[in-house]
């Protein structure tokens, strides 16, 4: 089975830290994902990479950068967190020509006070 | 642009009765659909997807999603809910030939009483 974890399952942060939130998976998935999930509006891309050291920004990359130097690992970064960022982050990758269904990590519910 | 939409916030049923729970789209080329459900504080779990093929897509816990191409739908189904399906569930799809970006609708939460 397909396994991606997140660091944190829970995360509270203060308005203006940066925040890193770091994501890997064990299949050798070339595609990962970052979204973040919001009561009523599904779920919102942030950023994806589709290999190693490449990223490109999704539907709402404002305030977000990422990172990925191994195949396994893609970071999501809020460089200065606020309180409009609190949210469940949820990541995801998949294997290049299966179809593209994507499996997903627990998530990380952030919390910026 | 793709994009998908799920008319209903919250579907309630009797367990034991059938559940549907709606889905439409929108994409330039052929479409790639999937289904997703969440359980409480967990991650979406794949139930079922369409690429091609026949129309009818059986998936994962009993649960089984009608392509219609001239509805530009794909429903969910199950013909008999029971309580541990209560969940919300996720309709997503892509473009065929636009990369693995997924665009997902706003989700529908099943409740589904004793």
């Amino acid at each position: 089975d397909v396994k991606v974890t997140q660091s944190s399952r829970y995360l509270v942060k203060r308005t203006g830290e940066k925040v890193f939130l770091e994501c890997v998976q064990d299949m050798d998935h070339e595609n990962m994902f970052w979204y973040r999930q919001d009561p009523g509006l599904g779920l919102r891309l942030i950023y994806f990479s589709y290999d190693v050291k490449m990223k490109e920004k999704g539907d709402i990359p404002e305030g977000y950068s990422v990172s990925r130097e191994k195949k396994e690992r893609f970071s999501l970064i809020l460089e200065s967190a606020s309180t409009n960022q609190t949210s469940m982050y949820l990541c995801a990758s998949t294997l290049v020509g299966t179809g593209g269904e994507q499996y997903f990590g627990p998530g990380t519910r952030l919390t910026v006070t | 642009a793709q994009s998908v939409a799920q008319p209903e916030d919250q579907v309630n049923v009797a367990e034991g009765n059938p559940l549907t729970v709606k889905c439409t789209y929108s994409v330039s080329g052929n479409p790639y659909l999937f289904w997703y459900v969440q359980y409480p504080n967990r991650g979406l779990q794949f139930l079922l997807k369409y690429i091609t093929g026949d129309n009818l897509v059986k998936g994962s816990y009993g649960f089984e999603a009608e392509f219609n191409k001239s509805q530009t739908s794909f429903h969910l189904k199950k013909p008999s809910a029971l309580v541990s399906d209560s969940a919300l569930y996720f309709c997503a799809v892509r473009d065929g030939a636009a990369g693995n970006k997924l665009t997902f609708g706003g989700g529908t939460r099943v409740l589904v009483k004793p």
